[in-house]
Order: structure tokens, then sequence, then C-alpha cells
């Protein structure tokens, strides 16, 4: 059963391109989050979706940033214009979410640096 | 809203000592507790969890975890730290209105040989 699969694990943008984020959850998970980590800090939640539907978006910035995970194919998450304060590691977790005790597995993250 | 804390920012032990990192809760209803490790340039790994039953909660690599309900708290502990075990800790809870997990700050163990 393959783990969290994040791609691309590296990407680099010039500074007003789009950023797009793949995450493919493990199998027969239905739900994914999306944090962002910057340097030596912690992780930022920023939007917990399930198939087809934005659970909560609370921590996604309100312009230039979307995310979504459809019926088919992996999470998408989506920065449009990106500037320099977007460098991150942004990782995705999903889980299987019978109860809420259920532990969430994260992908290896995706490190963005805009030049 | 739920939430956790981790006082302190880096914890550093000598090889071979027992090491605790901290974390303390603060939830509406049952608390479910997480602890993940992160790695250099890796993502986090599970290392265990609390959802009821035992106050110690035994986990991967050595680990183990006590649920203090009076303290709030859910301390991370290892009986004899590894220079291996250097790495960044996270303690999450779960939401459990939103399923969302939430997370610490982190606190960067360091073990010196």
């Amino acid at each position: 059963n393959a783990g969290v699969m994040q791609n691309p694990r590296h990407l680099v943008r010039r500074r007003g391109q789009e950023a797009r984020l793949r995450c493919s959850p493990m199998k027969g998970h239905s739900h994914v989050y999306w944090y962002r980590q910057l340097p030596e800090e912690g992780l930022k939640f920023m939007v917990y979706l399930q198939k087809e539907n934005i659970i909560d978006e609370s921590g996604m910035p309100k312009e230039r940033f979307s995310a979504e995970f459809p019926k088919e194919g992996p999470s998408i998450l989506r920065i449009q214009q990106v500037v320099r304060g977007d460098s991150a590691a942004y990782f995705c977790a999903s889980s299987d979410i019978g109860t809420a005790a259920t532990e969430a597995f994260f992908g290896q993250g995706t490190r963005l640096t805009v030049v | 809203a739920q939430s956790v804390a981790q006082p302190e920012d880096q914890v550093n032990v000598a090889e071979g000592n027992p090491l605790t990192v901290k974390c303390t809760y603060s939830v509406s209803g049952n608390p479910y507790l997480f602890w993940y490790v992160q790695y250099p340039n890796r993502g986090l790994q599970f290392l265990l969890k609390y959802i009821t039953g035992d106050n110690l909660v035994k986990g991967s690599y050595g680990f183990e975890a006590e649920f203090n309900k009076s303290q709030t708290s859910f301390h991370l502990k290892k009986p004899s730290a590894l220079v291996s075990d250097s790495a960044l800790y996270f303690c999450a809870v779960r939401d459990y209105n939103t399923d969302k997990l939430i997370f610490g700050t982190g606190t960067r163990l360091q073990v010196f040989p």
C-alpha cells in the first residue's frame, strides 16, 4: 500500500507564475489536509478536503490560493501569481476518517522556491 | 477551539539519558492527541496517539507518551535517548467537531553523543 504521494518534490517558479502541487492520498483515504511549513517553523493548517468538498479552508489566504480534491485524481493545491513569500514546504496528509481518532499520514512534501 | 502548546523550542539531552518533550492541550470534550516526528527534509511520521484507555501510550522507536488529564498534558518520553532521535517533534490534537488536525509549533530535539 503506497503512502501519500506528493509531486513534484521540488518546484521552482518565477514571481508571477502559477504553482500546482499534487497530492495522491493513501489508497482508501478520502480526506486530505494541506499544511505549509516555513523554514524553522511549525506546520500551518491551510485546508481540509473530502472528495469534491472543501470542509475547512480557514487557513488558506483569501487570494491566489485554491485547493480541490476531485472525485477522480489527486488533490491539487494551486497558487496563482506566486510571490517570494510563498516559498515554503507544502505538506499533504490523508486519513481514512471513521472517527476523529484516526491518525493522518503525511507525504514527503513539495518544496516551492519562488525566484 | 482546540489547541496544543509546545512550550520548548528546543530540548538538549545527552545520549543514553531519558528525554521528555512537553505538550499541553486545550480541548472541549475528549481529546484525541498525536505525536509526530520530522527528520530533515522529510515529511512527518506518526509516532503514537492517545484516544482513550491507558494513560501511558507506547509508540514507534521506543517512544511513549503520558496522558495527564488533570494537567492537560501529553508529554513525549523515551527512557534512553539516541543520537538518531534528533529531529523536530510535533504534538497535535484532532478537533472533535471538524476533524481538523491542529499542530503545535514543534520542538527540536538535539541528542548529543
